[in-house]
């Protein structure tokens, strides 16, 4: 099956200073890949859907200044959290379209980021 | 606006059935979509309906009705494995994905 990984898979940064966050897919092209967050006990909230050589598109609230998200290539999608702060801690997961097929979607296993 | 709503917690006995009901209203529709996610993982895909009816897979099942925006998961011979959220959500006429908010499901010995 259609594999998603995500990189790290958890990590701890100082307030201020920027996180990057891969998401690949390994074994189809994912000209669209989208970008979620979720706080404990609550439901994913899409922050972008990110598509492959051109920008990304963000949701209403979310600030694309500071969630930089990168689709360079057909398997690869970065999500950097700028300055962060300890408001920014959260589950980032990451899920990708396979480009031949419109309604699969496949999720990463997520990154966990504490901002101290 | 769009808006899925479903449960937000059960409970159900070891070796019983469950059934978790999602009704949706959206911007279009192209296929309803049931995920599991245990805590502090990320969601795994359970199945997809785009036509009314029956989807089974082994010990789950899932409805849908286009005309009434409702689908429910059925859950069989529960084990405690399926303690875990299970999230409804809603492919739109852009194809996003319009999630609930998760069903917490808490399975009992």
């Amino acid at each position: 099956g259609a594999v998603v990984s995500q990189h790290p898979s958890w990590v701890i940064c100082k307030s201020g200073t920027s996180v990057k966050i891969e998401c690949r897919s390994l074994d189809f092209q994912a000209t669209t890949m989208f970008w979620y967050r979720q706080f404990p006990k609550q439901s994913l909230m899409l922050m972008a859907t990110s598509n492959e050589g051109s920008k990304a598109t963000y949701e209403q609230g979310v600030e694309k200044d500071k969630f930089l998200i990168n689709h360079a290539s057909l398997t690869l999608s970065t999500l950097t959290v700028t300055s962060a702060h300890p408001e920014d801690s959260s589950f980032y997961i990451c899920s990708a379209r396979d480009s031949g097929l419109d309604h699969e979607q496949y999720f990463g296993p997520g990154t966990r980021l504490t901002v101290t | 606006g769009q808006n899925i709503d479903q449960p937000t917690e059960m409970t159900a006995t070891e070796g019983a059935i469950v059934q978790i009901n999602c009704t949706y209203q959206t911007s279009g529709f192209n296929g309803l979509f049931w995920y599991q996610q245990h805590a502090g993982e990320a969601p795994t895909f359970l199945s997809y309906n785009v036509l009314d009816g029956l989807e089974e897979k082994g010990r789950f099942s899932s409805f849908l009705s286009r005309s009434k925006g409702y689908s429910y998961l059925l859950l069989k011979e529960l084990q405690m494995k399926d303690s875990a959220s299970y999230l409804c959500a809603v492919m739109d006429s852009n194809y996003q994905l319009i999630w609930g908010a998760g069903t917490k499901l808490i399975i009992k010995p």
